[in-house]
């Protein structure tokens, strides 16, 4: 069974800049979900996708978006990039229908903004 | 508005002493509830979840609606215990959305 993965490990980017961070889920989960987490905080929920669908977005602005592939493979694009924008993006991926809701995470991403 | 307070940033014991770490949660619905641990230089992992009634690695949960708490107990803690430790509350429909707390660090000393 392999785990969660996401690429790249670390990034350093400018305000203004976008930037595509990627992950792939879990073998045989079908679901998504993008969390960022801030220095000394938890997990927030950005969005998540089903079926190459979002299916349910936190509370961020349009400018976080992102895809999933017919792989389950998702990920998660940042336009115009904001000093507040640094943080550590995680990526879960699960199984939907198992009830549960169970959650497996990635070693995250982290991203700074200069 | 949901939301999942854990009060302690910190909470630090020595080896075999019990430990309790708060949470506490806001939502009208049906809650499911989970405890979430983050192990150093470890990825966040499921530690335990209300539905299940388990004890993982001696700690257990129980849900009180009527305090609308989820905290998590271990009778005797143990080193290899120290982590941070995430609350997180899954809302009833729709989608797997799940809201964090923002994490207690247990330190347990020799």
């Amino acid at each position: 069974e392999t785990g969660v993965t996401q690429s790249p490990t670390h990034l350093i980017k400018t305000r203004g800049q976008q930037v595509t961070l990627r992950c792939s889920s879990q073998s045989g989960h079908n679901t998504v979900s993008w969390y960022q987490q801030a220095l000394g905080q938890g997990p927030q929920f950005i969005f998540q996708y089903y079926r190459e669908e979002e299916n349910g977005r936190g509370n961020f602005p349009p400018r976080f978006s992102g895809l999933q592939f017919p792989n389950y493979s998702s990920e998660l694009n940042v336009n115009a990039l904001e000093l507040d924008d640094s943080a550590l993006y995680l990526c879960a991926s699960s199984l939907a229908g198992t009830g549960g809701r169970e959650q497996y995470f990635g070693p995250g991403t982290r991203l700074t903004v200069t | 508005a949901q939301r999942v307070t854990q009060p302690e940033k910190l909470l630090s014991v020595f080896k075999g002493a019990p430990v309790e770490l708060k949470c506490n949660y806001s939502y009208s619905g049906s809650p499911e509830l989970f405890w979430y641990v983050q192990y150093s230089r470890q990825r966040l992992q499921l530690l335990l979840r209300h539905i299940s009634r388990e004890s993982i690695k001696g700690f257990t949960a129980d849900l009180n609606k009527g305090e609308t708490s989820f905290h998590l107990k271990k009778p005797f803690a143990q080193e290899e215990d120290s982590a941070m430790y995430y609350c997180a509350l899954s809302l009833s429909g729709g989608y797997n959305k799940l809201i964090f707390g923002a994490g207690t660090r247990l330190a347990v000393h020799p």
